[in-house]
């Protein structure tokens, strides 16, 4: 079965700094998709980045990307010139794609980012 | 165009009683999985309709049920309301391919049982 592992209940940034939340997954699937979500306190889940397995190159989403290493199963997520509108919970998620077509998403236990002014 | 929909936003329900959840999706949209949120379980997969279809189930008892409409809108059903399924439950809508791409999320259905 597909897990996904974040090893990090909270984090504190200060604003205008760079923070990185990790993320571990386990799958024995070769095409799969993973996430990044926010959580905000309006609860509202929220899309932050996403990448695609068999695409080698990193996303970026502005201030957002990613560091994607395929083989070590690991998708960390790296947030520069941190904002105070980047506190939230943030969540990595995993979703194969087998068959074509499934959008059964696996979430970690979440990271709870704090930003400091 | 309009976001995903969920109603309603709140509910408070007695246990043993039965509760339906609605989601709307994105126009055009014709995924729609459910997840259930819970300080205990994190957030856990429920199932997914695509045109209608559950297409993917995720390890919850029966109690637990949906369907879709054909306009894509989806409902959930718990019946025999137990404490434990005190939670915010969450609806997704995803594209209109039916291939794995970035969910949308409503803001959520919390639901109390007491």
């Amino acid at each position: 079965a597909q897990t996904v592992t974040q090893s990090q209940p909270e984090m504190s940034v200060q604003e205008a700094e760079t923070v990185t939340l990790s993320c571990t997954y386990d799958t024995s699937e070769s095409d799969y998709y993973l996430f990044w979500y926010k959580q905000p306190p309006s609860r509202q889940m929220i899309l932050v980045i996403r990448q695609e397995a068999y695409k080698q190159q990193n996303a970026t989403e502005n201030r957002f990307s990613v560091n994607f290493q395929k083989a070590a199963k690991s998708f960390s997520l790296k947030i520069s010139d941190s904002q105070l509108g980047d506190a939230a919970m943030y969540f990595c998620a995993y979703c194969a794609l087998y068959g074509g077509a499934t959008n059964k998403l696996i979430f970690g236990t979440g990271t709870l980012l704090a930003v400091q002014p | 165009k309009a976001g995903v929909t969920q109603t309603p936003r709140y509910l408070i329900k007695t246990r043993g009683q039965q509760v339906t959840l609605s989601c709307s999706p994105i126009s055009g949209h014709r995924s729609v999985s459910w997840y259930q949120q819970t300080p205990g379980q994190g957030l856990q997969f429920l199932f997914e309709y695509f045109s209608e279809t559950q297409r993917n189930k995720g390890n919850f008892p029966g109690r637990f049920s949906g369907r879709q409409f054909s306009n894509s809108r989806s409902e959930m059903n718990v019946s025999t309301l137990e404490l434990g399924d005190s939670a915010l439950y969450l609806c997704a809508s995803s594209g209109t391919t039916g291939v794995a791409t970035e969910a949308f999320f409503g803001q959520g259905t919390r639901l109390t049982v007491v």
